[in-house]
């Protein structure tokens, strides 16, 4: 059962454009929402973060937008660089009751950014 | 600043030969310790998470088996190992419980069975 889904394994944008990575999520109980982004051979990185009592955080180039009556998250990059080029984690937590950042992690979607 | 070390960064053993991962943090005390495996195509599973020394819990039935014998310890280990047990194997920490955890990676354990 996936709760935490990215149903685009792969996404490819021109350098100075927009990229938008979606995620879905089924468990209404999720209250926190992350995205990580990962290069190969290397951990995942915590790039930006959500709240359930929000819409919409930004921080730099990034902003992430949630729409908890669709069960939908996004993640905005805003220009693109080659440098973003990398697997990209919706994640999610909460369910009630004591999480300790137990995450819900997403299949990835790569974002190959063109010069 | 905390940091989490986690090795070795490659391995690789055959089919029924025995496993030990470690993994170290510094630089916080009584951090919660996660061991996730991303498998080929797939995202990141959480396989054990602890919050506590000796205190191991166990999110999928498997072949694998954890361990916390210090704070800032945390070892992933099996007996024997079996083909499925192939994947990129990461140890993380958070700390605290206050339902918005961020969780901080190691580099990873390219884990191959042959």
């Amino acid at each position: 059962d996936q709760q935490v889904k990215q149903n685009s394994p792969s996404l490819s944008v021109q350098e100075g454009r927009i990229s938008i990575l979606n995620c879905d999520y089924t468990n209404s109980m999720f209250d926190y929402f992350l995205w990580y982004k990962k290069y190969p051979a290397e951990g995942p990185t915590f790039l930006i973060s959500i709240s359930s009592i929000k819409d919409k955080n930004e921080d730099g180039r990034f902003t992430v937008f949630l729409n908890k009556s669709a069960k939908h998250l996004s993640l905005h990059i805003v220009p693109s660089q080659p440098g973003d080029s990398a697997v990209y984690f919706c994640a999610a937590s909460g369910g009630g009751g004591t999480s300790y950042g137990k995450l819900t992690f997403g299949q990835g979607t790569i974002l190959t950014v063109h010069p | 600043s905390q940091t989490i070390h986690q090795w070795p960064a490659t391995l690789v053993q055959p089919v029924g030969s025995p496993l030990s991962l470690e993994c170290t943090v510094e630089g916080t005390s009584n951090p919660n310790l996660y061991w996730y495996r991303q498998a080929a195509g797939r995202g990141l599973q959480l396989l054990f998470y602890s919050v506590g020394i000796g205190q191991i819990s166990s999110e999928v039935p498997q072949n694998l088996s954890a361990s916390r014998p210090q704070d800032r310890q945390f070892i992933l280990s099996s007996k024997k190992l079996l083909l499925s047990d192939s994947g990129f194997y990461l140890c993380a920490w958070s700390w605290g419980d206050h339902g918005n955890e961020k969780l901080f990676f190691g580099s990873g354990t390219q884990l191959s069975v042959l």
